[in-house]
């Protein structure tokens, strides 16, 4: 069985572009979280899709922002890139049968650098 | 909030045994999880744990849960300097869906 798939692994970006990060869930997960992983504030929750909602959403600003399709990948967007955006973005997929969430097993992240 | 602390440095001799401990301040805290990092890695769940179960065992890992101080632990038995990384203890609220409150993280060394 396939496990999460972040796709790319490694971006480089400049103060002001946007970005787009791909998150593949693990095959029949309805749920997939983004988190942003900093040395400064450690792991930080984004937000939270479910069935293609928005189920949950952390403390970021506006610019942060996500989607998800009808097949449970996912998409999370950064526009007007600031410095301290810089950092692993990492998305967790979960089965959440019944809406509640059990295990939640990470892909390997998309290292995000803004210069 | 929720918070979750965690000391950030345990440093043990390969064959001994480590305990990474944990502090939660949520006592609706659902489901307590323990994930390892290793460098340039993303996250991997190592174990989790029910809040209505005291222990859980699993191969060399064991993890205990004592509610009324809301203290996790995570044993590592006849530890391996494979072993070495960093890990993290994360909380969920039943109520809160997938949201994950992360501790800082312990960063693990195991010396020959």
């Amino acid at each position: 069985k396939a496990g999460v798939t972040q796709t790319p692994r490694y971006l480089i970006k400049t103060r002001g572009q946007q970005v787009t990060l791909s998150c593949s869930p693990i095959s029949g997960h309805r749920s997939v979280s983004w988190y942003q992983q900093t040395p400064g504030q450690g792991l930080q929750f984004l937000f939270e899709y479910f069935s293609e909602t928005q189920r949950n959403k952390g403390n970021f600003p506006g610019r942060f922002s996500g989607r998800q399709f009808s097949n449970s990948r996912s998409e999370m967007n950064v526009s007007t890139l600031e410095l301290g955006d810089s950092a692993l973005y990492l998305c967790a997929s979960s089965l959440a049968l019944r809406g509640l969430n059990t295990e939640a097993f990470f892909g390997q992240g998309t290292r995000l650098t803004v210069v | 909030g929720e918070d979750v602390e965690q000391s950030l440095f345990l440093s043990v001799r390969e064959g001994d045994s480590s305990v990474i401990n944990c502090t939660y301040t949520d006592s609706s805290s659902t489901y307590l999880y323990w994930y390892k990092q290793e460098p340039g890695a993303g996250l991997q769940l190592l174990t989790y744990i029910f809040s209505n179960m005291d222990m859980k065992q699993d191969q060399r890992l064991t993890v205990l849960l004592n509610k009324k101080d809301k203290h996790l632990s995570l044993r590592i038995a006849d530890t391996q300097t494979g072993d070495s990384a960093i890990y993290f203890c994360a909380v969920n609220t039943g109520n809160q869906g997938g949201k994950l409150i992360f501790g800082q993280g312990t960063e693990l060394s195991v010396k020959p």
